[in-house]
C-alpha cells in the first residue's frame, strides 16, 4: 500500500462540472506534486508545492487549480474540463523540493474521465 | 530539456529469466532513478544511483550507470509474474530546471 492516499480512485465528470481531487500524505514531506499521465506515456509534471507554496506551474490551463491547505494535503480543483483531459492524475511527495536524493512517493492516482 | 529516454521496448519473458532494460539521457546528471508502475497504479521508487556510482544492487535489481555514454541499465534477475509492470527511468539534470525527467518507459511481461 502507498503512503500517499488519493481520492477518489475513479471520477467521471461532464464538461460543465466542478470537482476536486484530493491527496494526503503523513510522512512529513515538504514537497508535493501533481502529475498527469496518459496511457502508455510517462507522467507529466503539472504543479509543485514546496512548504505549501506553489513553486512550479508547468503552464497548466486555468481549468486546473491546485491548492495546498497544509503540509499534508494537496487538492486539484477541476472546472470546465475537456475530453482530452481524461487521464490518470497522480499525486506525489518528497522530503524536499530540489532534493532528488529523496525519491518521489506516488499515490495510486485518480482515473479521470471527462464526458 | 533534459530527459531520460529508454530504448522503447516491450519485453516478454518466462518466469525465472532475467530482464534487462536500458535508459539513455542527454545532459549531465546528479542522479538517475528507476520506478516501477503496475497497471492502473502509481509509480514505486525502486533504486537511485548517483552520478559518481557505477553499479548498485537492491535485492534482485541491479542498476548500472555509464556517465560517459549517458546511459543506464536495469537488470531484474529471476523474474516473477509480479514483476510484470512498466519501468521508467528518471533523471535529475546537473544544470537542471528542478524537474525530474521521466523516460518513455519499458513494458515488461513475465509469463508464469
Amino acid at each position: 500500500d502507498t503512503e500517499v492516499t488519493q481520492t477518489p480512485k475513479h471520477l467521471v465528470m461532464g464538461m460543465t462540472n466542478k470537482k476536486s481531487l484530493k491527496c494526503e500524505q503523513h510522512m512529513g514531506h515538504r514537497a508535493m506534486y501533481w502529475y498527469k499521465q496518459k496511457a502508455k506515456k510517462p507522467p507529466e509534471l503539472m504543479f509543485v508545492y514546496s512548504y505549501e507554496k506553489l513553486s512550479i506551474n508547468e503552464s497548466v490551463p486555468s481549468r486546473f487549480s491546485p491548492e495546498c491547505p497544509n503540509s499534508s494535503l494537496l487538492n486539484l480543483h477541476l472546472h470546465a474540463l475537456q475530453p482530452e483531459d481524461s487521464a490518470l492524475y497522480l499525486c506525489a511527495s518528497s522530503q524536499y523540493f530540489r532534493d532528488y536524493n529523496s525519491p518521489l512517493h506516488f499515490g495510486n492516482g485518480t482515473r479521470l474521465t471527462v464526458t | 530539456s533534459q530527459q531520460g529516454e529508454e530504448d522503447p521496448q516491450a519485453l516478454s519473458i518466462q518466469e525465472g529469466e532475467n530482464a534487462t532494460m536500458n535508459c539513455s539521457y542527454k545532459t549531465s546528471i546528479n542522479n538517475l532513478q528507476w520506478y516501477r508502475q503496475n497497471s492502473g497504479r502509481g509509480l514505486v521508487h525502486l533504486i537511485l544511483i548517483r552520478s559518481n556510482e557505477r553499479e548498485k544492487h537492491s535485492g534482485r535489481l541491479r542498476v548500472t550507470l555509464d556517465t560517459s555514454k549517458k546511459s543506464s541499465s536495469l537488470l531484474i534477475t529471476a523474474s516473477r509474474a509480479a514483476d510484470t509492470a512498466s519501468y521508467f527511468c528518471a533523471t535529475d539534470a546537473y544544470y537542471g530546471n528542478n524537474r525530474l525527467a521521466f523516460g518513455k518507459g519499458n513494458q515488461v511481461v513475465v509469463i508464469p
